[in-house]
C-alpha cells in the first residue's frame, strides 16, 4: 500500500518568512496530494491539492510542486503569519480512493 | 451546519466496555472513510465505504472494532472490549464519488479508555 513521509515534523519560522514542507509517496499509481492545516483540538481541513496531470499549483500565498519522476511534493507557504501556525498534514490516494496521510508538521510563525 | 457531523465529542469509558460512534457525511457523497489519529501523528486509514459497501479495511481494524453503514448513508463505528491503546481522535470523512477530490472530514469523536 502507499506510504507516506514527511519532513521536516517540525518547523520554526519568522513572520514574513517562507516556509516549505516536503512529502515523498511511494505508489505511483497514486494521483491526488492534498494538503491539510490542522489547528489544535479541531479537525483537519483542506487548504490545497494538486492532481498527478499538474506540476504546480498556486493559491494566494500558498503552492504546492509535484514531481512524479521523484515521487515527492511540497508546500510552499510564503509571507507567513502567526495564524499560519498549525499542524500541516500532506497526503496521497490513487485509483482505490483511500489516502494515506504523512506523520505531519508543527509549523509555528513567530511574531 | 451541513458538513461532517460525529457523534459523541467526547466519550470516557472503561477498559473492557464497548463503545459505538455515529458519523453523518454530507448527504450527497457517496464515500465515508473512518480514520484513527493519536496525538502528534497524522490521521490513520482505518475503513472506509462506498454507499453500504466497505471496500477496505486497514489492518489496524483488529477483530474488535467493527463499522457498518447499512443504508448507505449514516455510519457506525464500534469498538468491542476496549483497551487502553484504543484512546485517540476517530475521525470520519467524506467525499463524492468521481472525480477524487479532498475529503471534508467532522469534528472527531475523541476517546479516552480509563
Amino acid at each position: 500500500g502507499e506510504n507516506v513521509e514527511q519532513h521536516p515534523s517540525t518547523l520554526s519560522v519568522q513572520e514574513g518568512d517562507s516556509a516549505v514542507i516536503k512529502c515523498t509517496y511511494s505508489d505511483s499509481a497514486s494521483n491526488y496530494f492534498p494538503w491539510y492545516k490542522q489547528e489544535l483540538g479541531k479537525r483537519p481541513q483542506l487548504i490545497i491539492d494538486i492532481r498527478s496531470n499538474v506540476g504546480e499549483k498556486k493559491d494566494q500565498r500558498i503552492a504546492v510542486t509535484l514531481n512524479k519522476t521523484a515521487k515527492h511534493f511540497s508546500l510552499h507557504i510564503t509571507e507567513t503569519q502567526p495564524e499560519d501556525s498549525a499542524v500541516y498534514f500532506c497526503a496521497a490516494s490513487g485509483s482505490d480512493n483511500d489516502m494515506r496521510f504523512g506523520a505531519g508538521t508543527r509549523l509555528t510563525v513567530k511574531p | 451546519d451541513t458538513g461532517v457531523s460525529q457523534n459523541p465529542r467526547h466519550k470516557i469509558t472503561k477498559r473492557g466496555q464497548n463503545v459505538t460512534f455515529r458519523c453523518d457525511p454530507i448527504s450527497e457523497h457517496n464515500r465515508l472513510y473512518w480514520y484513527r489519529q493519536t496525538l502528534g501523528q497524522g490521521p490513520e486509514f482505518l475503513t472506509y465505504f462506498q454507499n453500504e459497501a466497505q471496500l477496505e479495511k486497514s489492518r489496524l481494524l483488529s477483530d474488535r472494532f467493527s463499522a457498518e453503514r447499512p443504508k448507505g448513508s449514516f455510519s457506525t463505528l464500534e469498538i468491542q472490549r476496549t483497551e487502553q491503546g484504543d484512546s485517540a481522535m476517530y475521525l470520519c470523512a467524506s467525499s463524492s464519488l468521481v472525480p477524487t477530490y479532498g475529503y471534508t472530514f467532522g469534528s472527531g469523536t475523541r476517546l479516552t479508555v480509563v
